[in-house]
């Protein structure tokens, strides 16, 4: 199973609402991502997990909250969200590993298209 | 500073014909390539990856990279395109100054195949 899941496949909120992307993976990936991709655009990192720490914060606004409960969930918390976060959340895994034997390519979701009114 | 650069924003190739799309890379150290492609409102599927070893690589659907440490270039390569092959390709390199989590995106470029 190379599939990783993401729920929901849209998503439309306001300004005030708080609402949750999650994310699934089970191929025993140790590492685990969220990447915001405007349309046209490339995927902008914004936060890595490696086994369930966070790893890496790529200076996201603290509206945006990550939690990884477990090796094969992660969850992206949204509150006070801007018009300018409109976008498609991508959430994607792969094996961690030192050195050549350890660049992993990436599985991705097929992402939330969230839109903030 | 890492970086991959995608140069054309759009490639446009008849079906049949070869088709390439060009990505150049500077890195520090031994570069981790990789190509993905997405198709519209889809994520990012794997194509390929150089990592080490002979400098063409092969992957999925037909599709085909070759490293030129020479002219620090991985482009992509297919012998005869297919409509189905038409959509946004990225490549990307991983960043050794952050572990192993950091990948870099190249500006991605539009394949267009024309019946």
């Amino acid at each position: 199973d190379t599939e990783v899941t993401q729920t929901p496949k849209h998503l439309v909120m306001g300004m005030t609402n708080k609402k949750s992307l999650k994310c699934e993976q089970h191929m025993g990936h140790r590492a685990m991502y969220w990447y915001k991709q405007k349309a046209k655009k490339p995927p902008e990192l914004m936060f890595v997990y490696s086994y369930e720490k966070l790893s890496i914060n790529e200076s996201v606004p603290s509206r945006f909250s990550p939690e990884c409960p477990n090796s094969s969930l992660l969850n992206l918390h949204l509150h006070a969200l801007q018009p300018e976060d409109s976008a498609l959340y991508l959430c994607a895994s792969s094996s961690p590993g030192q050195g050549p034997s350890g660049a992993y390519e990436q599985y991705f979701g097929p992402g939330t298209r969230l839109t903030v009114t | 500073a890492q970086s991959v650069a995608q140069p054309e924003d759009q490639v446009n190739v008849a079906e049949g014909n070869p088709l390439t799309v060009k990505c150049t890379y500077s890195v520090s150290g031994n570069p981790y390539l990789f190509w993905y492609v997405q198709y519209p409102n889809r994520g990012l599927q794997f194509l390929l990856k150089y990592i080490t070893g002979d400098n063409l690589v092969k992957g999925s659907y037909g599709f085909e990279a070759e490293f030129n440490k020479s002219q620090t270039s991985f482009h992509l390569k297919k012998p005869s395109a297919l409509v189905s092959d038409s959509a946004l390709y990225f490549c990307a390199v991983r960043d050794p100054g952050r572990g192993t989590y950091k990948y870099i995106f190249g500006t991605g470029t539009r394949l267009k195949v024309l019946a």
